[in-house]
């Protein structure tokens, strides 16, 4: 039963160019969040979304960035328009279900030139 | 203002040493608690949490933690460390499993 996987590991962008980060689940997962660590910070939530569904996105900027999870494929979390700030590590994590135990996977670090 | 102080950014304890990772917070009730472990190359991995009840938590890998109400910590402690240890430990803090608080990490170096 392989982890959450996410994919690319590293992403380069420039400024101005859109950004797509995936997140596959672990099997029989239902339940995925997203988070970003800024350098030197912890982590901070960023969106939940079951399958089609936003639960709750209170941590997602309300310009240029959103997040889906398709009934089929991996969820998507999409950064318009990339300014610098926007470089750091961003982190998806599943579960089977609400308050359940979360899986995460190892990230993919954006940097922004 | 709700935050979670992890004081120590770097440990380096030697292998069969005890160690001890400091977790302090700020928040306005009394959340969950959770300590998770991130390998080299490794996603996030759940140690241990509190929820309720005894306030010395057993977790996996031999890792244990205890809540102190009074001194608004969740201290990380392992009697003997082993060089797969070495990795980064994150404290977080929340009322749910995802809605959480995170301090800035701690990176354990174990020195042969």
């Amino acid at each position: 039963n392989a982890g959450v996987m996410q994919n690319p590991r590293h992403l380069v962008r420039r400024r101005g160019q859109e950004a797509r980060l995936r997140c596959s689940p672990m099997k029989g997962h239902s339940h995925v969040y997203w988070y970003r660590q800024l350098p030197e910070e912890g982590l901070k939530f960023m969106v939940y979304l079951q399958k089609e569904n936003i639960i709750d996105e209170s941590g997602m900027p309300k310009e240029r960035f959103s997040a889906e999870f398709p009934k089929e494929g991996p969820s998507i979390l999409r950064i318009q328009q990339v300014v610098r700030g926007d470089s750091a590590a961003y982190f998806c994590a599943s579960g089977p279900g609400n308050n359940e135990k979360l899986f995460f996977g190892s990230g993919t670090q954006l940097s922004v030139l | 203002a709700q935050s979670v102080t992890q004081p120590d950014i770097h440990i380096t304890v030697s292998e069969g040493a005890s160690l001890e990772l400091r977790c302090n917070y700020s928040y306005g009730a009394t959340p969950y608690l959770f300590w998770y472990v991130q390998s080299p190359g490794q996603g996030l991995q759940l140690l241990l949490k509190y929820f309720s009840g005894d306030t010395l938590v057993q977790g996996i890998k031999g890792f244990e933690a205890e809540f102190k109400r009074s001194q608004s910590s969740f201290n990380l402690r392992k009697p003997s460390v082993h060089w797969s240890d070495a990795a980064e430990y994150f404290c977080a803090v929340g009322d749910s499993n995802y809605q959480l608080i995170w301090g800035a990490g701690t990176k354990l170096i174990i020195k042969p």
